[in-house]
């Protein structure tokens, strides 16, 4: 399969816990995206990154939001000490390049209690 | 069945009628507009696209249609399936790549 993989599809911790996501984008796509998306909304930009540099970050990306992507290819999202807000589903998506499409991943559901 | 997206949140069509998605977009600056469809539990999926350069487009029973003079955009699906059950997001992808997401329009195709 070569579509955009995340890893876990879900994650349930409890508040002020660290977590971390694991996206890979499809082979040989330069550009990687991750959003947020909560129930009934669409999803929210929160950064993304062209191979390993990240070029912009959302105001909805806290200071307990960091994203790497270490060598252009696969990305972490990690989120430190996790409040109860951040119950979301987190999606990642890449694209070939700048203002091409993109192909989004299955998410990862996280859940705060 | 039409839908005005963001104020009209659920469609119902009839199995085998057409569709037609509705979408408001807010930045005159944006260029390029996507149509994604997602089902429960699972990732958006691309549908089609349209750069504002062109007014239609079409795929395989799809049809989008971009009026940029009123920053709209719609879906039309045509001989809607069961399987077209799912929310269908606009979304409008801005100069510096932030691409921006509407609500969705959740659409039921009743057999």
């Amino acid at each position: 399969d070569t579509g955009v993989s995340q890893d876990p599809r879900h994650k349930i911790t409890k508040r002020g816990q660290n977590v971390t996501f694991r996206c890979d984008p499809i082979s040989e796509h330069n550009r990687l995206y991750w959003y947020r998306q909560t129930l009934g909304q669409g999803p929210e930009f929160l950064t993304y990154f062209q191979n390993e540099a990240q070029l912009e970050k959302s105001r909805l990306l806290s200071d307990r939001f960091s994203a790497e992507r270490p060598k252009g290819s696969f990305s972490t999202l990690e989120i430190q000490r996790t409040e109860q807000g951040d119950s979301a589903m987190y999606l990642c998506a890449s694209s070939p390049g700048s203002r091409e499409t993109q192909y989004f991943g299955p998410g990862t559901r996280l859940l705060v209690l | 069945g039409e839908s005005v997206g963001l104020h009209l949140p659920t469609l119902s069509v009839q199995e085998g009628d057409n569709s037609i998605i509705n979408c408001a977009y807010s930045n005159s600056a944006s260029d390029y507009f996507i149509w994604y469809k997602q089902e429960s539990g699972k990732g958006p999926q691309f549908i089609i696209d349209i750069r504002s350069n062109m007014d239609k487009r079409q795929g395989q029973r799809v049809t989008v249609l971009l009026n940029k003079t009123v920053k709209h955009l719609s879906l039309q699906i045509a001989a809607t399936q069961p399987g077209d059950s799912a929310v269908y997001f606009c979304a409008e992808m801005r100069n510096n790549n932030d691409m921006r997401f509407g609500a969705g329009t959740r659409l039921t195709v009743k057999p």
